[in-house]
């Protein structure tokens, strides 16, 4: 069963509009979250992330909201330019930024963002 | 070469044969990771070792055998695989054991297996 889930596997913005993509846990264990940005035939890069102590947090035209009590959270991308095009994966863990244990990733399946010019 | 490389890009093998993905990362992280993504499914976690020391194995079969001889190198070892087990893998590396932020991937390996 997963834990965590992004339902949209695209979403198609036109450039300069906002972009809302989602992601939903199931695992009230899990208490920091990450978003990661992945272009084709590279790795996945960190984009932004937030602790559960806090319900947004900000980084440029980035912003992730975090709704503990729906066990759900948003990126925001505005304005939004074709640059940004990529799949996004939402990942979470139950460890914080950093710590010891086994804090390892949960990722969703991740959705594919087109910025149309 | 900087960042976190990973060889061969492309693999075709077939159940029968034995082959090894390489992973080297040049950033002087002590964590290096494999992650596994198939069609369709989340990216997963496969093994975690930290200054050489394997400390995680996510209930990997056997077939998947992972080297760590240094640091810098982590090897996967592929024998007798199934056609399942076609995935695009990735190496991913850490300064500190865990460090979500700092964990960066490799461009990955894709295989597919006959």
């Amino acid at each position: 069963d997963q834990q965590v889930k992004q339902n949209s596997p695209s979403l198609s913005v036109q450039e300069g509009r906002i972009s809302i993509l989602n992601c939903d846990y199931t695992n009230s264990m899990f208490d920091y979250f990450l978003w990661y940005k992945k272009y084709p035939a590279e790795g996945p890069t960190f984009l932004i992330s937030i602790s559960s102590i806090k319900d947004k947090n900000e980084d440029g035209r980035f912003t992730v909201f975090l709704n503990k009590s729906a066990k759900h959270l948003s990126l925001h991308i505005v304005p939004s330019q074709p640059g940004d095009s990529a799949v996004y994966f939402c990942a979470a863990s139950a460890g914080g930024p950093v710590g010891a244990g086994s804090y390892q990733l949960t990722f969703g399946k991740g959705t594919k963002l087109s910025v149309i010019p | 070469e900087t960042g976190v490389t990973q060889t061969p890009r492309h693999l075709v093998m077939g159940m029968t044969n034995k082959k090894s993905l390489k992973c080297e990362q040049h950033l002087g992280h002590n964590a290096m990771y494999w992650y596994k993504q198939s069609a369709k499914k989340p990216l997963e976690l496969m093994f975690v070792y930290n200054f050489k020391e394997q400390t995680e194995n996510n209930s990997v079969p056997s077939r998947f055998s992972p080297e760590c001889p240094n640091s810098s190198h982590l090897f996967l070892h592929l024998h007798t695989l199934q056609p399942e087990d076609s995935a695009l893998y990735l190496c991913a590396s850490s300064q500190e054991l865990w460090a979500p932020e700092t964990q960066y991937f490799g461009p990955g390996t894709r295989l597919l297996v006959l």
